[in-house]
């Protein structure tokens, strides 16, 4: 069965630092992966996401980028943290074939940026 | 653009209330639809999806949404809400003509609280 994987769980960054998250996935391959930031009140937004290996196409312009060094891996970086950064971030991959076309999520990373 | 929108952000219920909680999206073709819930703690899991045929679809733990095309909507019902259902839900929309990726727009959540 397939399982995604997020770390770290939790992480409080200052202002202006660097950011490195991780998506890992287990179980498929070549999976269409993406990057959620959940903010209160305002759902999930779609940030990043990506097709295969070093494919990326982002959805909103910000302080973030992303990266698929290898095919079941997805990094969200950034070079300089902001307040507005912070939120709760959620990696997710898609199931396709059978009928179904359905998004899996991990378990998600609380960034607090001070 | 596509956009969903949840109407109601937060909803409090006594136990065994029946629930709906209202779901419309802005896109008029071919969608798939979804709704997911955020337990405490836990995982955004998937709780029912509609992708064709019968609108009535019945998801996990006695849930249940109905499609109807003509309203752009997709309800969440539960007929007896338990304290176990406390959670946050999302409605979600996959529009598929022009959807690259196959991305989902979510609406802005629904946090329910059922009252013991």
């Amino acid at each position: 069965s397939q399982t995604i994987h997020q770390w770290p769980a939790t992480l409080v960054q200052p202002v202006g630092s660097p950011l490195s998250l991780e998506c890992t996935v287990e179980g498929t391959s070549n999976p269409n992966l993406y990057w959620y930031r959940q903010a209160a009140g305002r759902g999930l937004q779609l940030l990043f996401y990506s097709v295969g290996i070093g494919q990326i196409s982002s959805e909103v312009p910000q302080n973030l980028s992303a990266s698929r060094p290898q095919d079941r891996q997805f990094i969200l970086s950034s070079k300089k943290l902001l307040l507005s950064d912070s939120g709760f971030y959620l990696c997710a991959w898609r199931a396709t074939g059978g009928g179904t076309d359905t998004q899996y999520f991990g378990p998600g990373t609380r960034l607090t940026v001070l | 653009a596509q956009s969903v929108s949840q109407h109601n952000h937060h909803v409090i219920l006594s136990e065994a209330a029946s629930l709906e909680l209202g779901c419309n999206y802005s896109y008029g073709g071919t969608v798939n639809l979804f709704w997911y819930v955020q337990y405490p703690g836990q995982h955004l899991q998937l709780l029912l999806k509609y992708f064709s045929g019968d609108p009535l679809v019945k998801g996990i733990k006695g849930f249940e949404a109905e499609f109807i095309k003509s309203k752009f909507s997709f309800n969440l019902r539960k007929p007896s809400v338990q304290w176990s259902d406390t959670a946050e839900y999302f409605c979600a929309v996959n529009a598929q003509i022009y959807n690259q990726g196959g991305k989902l727009i979510f609406g802005q959540g629904t946090e329910l609280s059922v009252k013991p």
